[in-house]
């Protein structure tokens, strides 16, 4: 069975601080899907990325990067310079060969002004 | 071009009562599911279609029936309210094969 754990269930910072929120997951699967969403106060929930398990070229868009390693089975989140926008709960979610989407615990980000 | 809609927004059920949670996308997308979300918790799959007339059991079915009698639509049922089932829901859709899925804003639902 899959698994997705987001140990991180609150994190406060100050503004422009970096921030990087960790994600772990399990599956016996060799082909996989890994997503980040953000679900900010008012409550929808918005996709951030998708990587399959082929290609773990990190990815940088803007003040976030995602950084995934196979070795360790992780794929991890990095605010740079946060704002206070950025305060939401942030979800991670794999998904294998099913049709599944199985997501973390989530983990919410305070960023203080 | 409204993505992923579900109606109602916000319900209150008495303990024994029915609904319908109606989910409606118009990104003619194959797959459609159900999620809710507790508490302090990530969301959990209830349902979901991976095409018109198909359906299948997710995480967390008992207690909840669904129909997928046109794509666009997928529907949610209670048909005995339990407070357990107090929660929000989320439908979403997206392509086959590793797609993002596009969610709707939410259900949010009590039972008393």
């Amino acid at each position: 069975a899959q698994k997705v754990t987001q140990a991180q269930t609150e994190i406060s910072v100050v503004e422009k601080e970096d921030v990087t929120l960790d994600c772990v997951y399990e599956t016996r699967d060799t082909t996989y899907y890994l997503f980040w969403y953000k679900q900010p106060p008012s409550g929808e929930l918005v996709f951030l990325i998708r990587r399959n398990s082929f290609d773990e070229q990190n990815e940088i868009s803007g003040r976030y990067s995602w950084n995934f390693q196979k070795s360790t089975s992780s794929f991890n989140f990095t605010i740079t310079a946060s704002q206070v926008v950025d305060s939401a709960v942030y979800f991670c979610a794999l998904r294998d060969a099913g049709n599944m989407l199985t997501f973390g615990g989530g983990t919410r980000l305070m960023v203080k002004p | 071009n409204a993505g992923v809609t579900q109606t109602p927004k916000f319900r209150v059920l008495k303990t024994g009562q029915s609904m319908t949670l109606l989910c409606a996308q118009d990104m003619n997308h194959e797959y459609m599911y159900w999620y809710r979300q507790d508490p302090g918790m990530g969301l959990r799959l209830i349902h979901y279609s991976v095409g018109e007339g198909t359906t299948a059991k997710g995480e967390v079915p008992d207690g909840y029936n669904v129909s997928r009698l046109k794509k666009q639509n997928f529907l949610l049922g209670l048909e005995s309210a339990a407070p357990s089932q107090t929660s929000v829901y989320f439908c979403a859709s997206s392509y086959p094969r590793g797609a993002e899925q596009y969610f709707g804003p939410g259900t949010r639902l009590t039972v008393t």
